[in-house]
């Protein structure tokens, strides 16, 4: 059963921390998305990769968001430091570009920043 | 800039009705335009997608209708039933639209 698994699930952390969400696209799948979901943006794309090339970071804001494919079986997003505004659930999808565009996503990490 | 706009953001309708939920782009770059469907605490998954070269695709009770000179698209769903309650989202690969709220009333 392929599936994009996500890491963790939840995480709560203090205001100035580290957070580090982790990302194992679909086995085969050569691009990868992360997007923010909030109630009032939707769903906001921050970046994607493809062949572990970033193509686009231009939704993430640099200063503090950084987005990394260390290998094709892994992606990273960290935020550092963080901040109650960055309180969002955070999806991770894959897909595989050319020959399909559909992208599958993950189960998100809910981020509560306190 | 929001690259894809998204209305309504709430849709009420009765069981057995229509919905339709309308969608615009700009980037005439664009060439995949999914629909996704949103449970609460799931990731969206793909409802139905069409390319810009066809004007309506449709796959059960789901239909899209497509019109390329207007940069404009939309989701019709019949018979909408309660199951279909959900978030959805309109896109233009990889963008998504702000998601619409969809309650099917018994």
């Amino acid at each position: 059963d392929a599936r994009v698994t996500q890491t963790p699930r939840h995480k709560v952390t203090e205001m100035g921390q580290e957070v580090t969400m982790r990302c194992q696209p679909i086995l085969g799948h050569n691009t990868v998305f992360w997007y923010r979901q909030t109630m009032m943006q939707g769903l906001e794309l921050l970046a994607y990769f493809r062949n572990r090339a970033p193509l686009d970071d231009s939704g993430m804001p640099k200063d503090r968001f950084s987005a990394e494919m260390p290998d094709a079986t892994l992606a990273t997003l960290k935020i550092q430091p963080s901040e109650p505004r960055d309180s969002a659930v955070y999806f991770c999808a894959s897909g595989l570009v050319p020959g399909g565009t559909e992208a599958f996503f993950g189960q998100g990490t809910r981020l509560t920043v306190v | 800039q929001q690259q894809v706009k998204q209305s309504p953001q709430s849709l009420i309708v009765q069981k057995g009705g229509i919905s339709i939920i309308n969608c615009a782009y700009e980037n005439t770059a664009f060439d995949y335009f999914p629909w996704y469907q949103q449970f609460p605490g799931k990731g969206p998954a793909l409802l139905i997608a069409i390319r810009p070269d066809v004007s309506e695709k449709k796959e059960g009770r789901f239909t899209i209708s497509f019109n390329k000179s207007a940069k404009q698209f939309s989701l019709h769903i019949m018979d909408s039933q309660p199951g279909d309650s959900a978030t959805y989202f309109c896109a233009a690969s990889p963008f998504f639209g702000g998601g619409t709220r969809l309650m099917v009333k018994p």
